[in-house]
């Protein structure tokens, strides 16, 4: 089973500020590693998938990267809407995994 | 517009049973895979079990393996999930997913349905 740690666990920003979320797998994952956001009180939203690709009405603020077992998802300057938990996934074979996610926050 | 709407979350006693049900709208169900994915109170994602487009094919994770069991009917645009022997960390609430054709991440979810088995 692949693991994935992201980090940091709690990011503190101010809104316009750029944010870097880091996502690292415990084996090499290929190119199937998506991005989540998810709000209080909400259903996750697909925000980046294959690594680069963005969802359908996702803003150019945010953007992913990487390759292997490092991964990063960037958002540009952040927005109020912005601050909430991202998770990372990935899938491997017939298995599916989450990363612990990461919250970020108003500072 | 796509929506997944779940239904049949309830409270339970351990040991107990209980069947979950997504009705999906917005796009042509027997093109998807479909998963559950669970998110007990205050934690995080955990993928549960996806089932190919056509049925034939359900994968579980190690947690629920032998318990649930994930079936879907393309005729009524239903996707069920049987869920046995429950247990006390199976709380959580239940997202119904899609994954487009060849896709490894997870699209569009629902809103979830809660599970809690207590005694």
């Amino acid at each position: 089973e692949i693991v994935l740690t992201q980090s940091p666990a709690t990011l503190s920003l101010s809104p316009g500020e750029r944010a870097t979320l880091s996502c690292r797998a415990s084996q090499s994952v290929s190119s199937y590693l998506a991005w989540y956001q998810q709000k209080p009180g909400q259903a996750p939203r697909l925000l980046i998938y294959d690594t680069f690709a963005r969802a359908t009405g996702i803003p150019a603020r945010f953007s992913g990267s990487g390759s292997g077992t490092d991964f990063t998802l960037s958002i540009s300057s952040l927005e109020p809407e912005d601050f909430a938990v991202y998770y990372c996934q990935q899938r491997s074979g017939n298995w599916w995994t989450f990363g612990q996610g990461t919250k970020v926050e108003i500072k | 517009e796509v929506q997944l709407l779940e239904s049949g979350g309830d409270l339970v006693q351990p040991g107990g049973s209980l069947r979950l049900s997504c009705a999906p709208s917005g796009f042509t169900f027997s093109d998807y895979a479909m998963s559950w994915v669970r998110q007990a109170p205050g934690k995080g994602l955990e993928w549960v079990s996806t089932v190919d487009n056509s049925g034939r094919h359900t994968y579980y994770s190690d947690s629920v393996k032998g318990r649930f069991i994930l079936s879907r009917d393309n005729s009524r645009n239903t996707l069920y999930l049987q869920m046995n022997g429950l247990r006390a960390d199976d709380t959580a609430l239940y997202y119904c997913a899609n994954q487009r054709p060849g896709s490894s991440n997870f699209d569009s979810w629902g809103q979830g349905t809660l599970v809690t088995v207590s005694s």
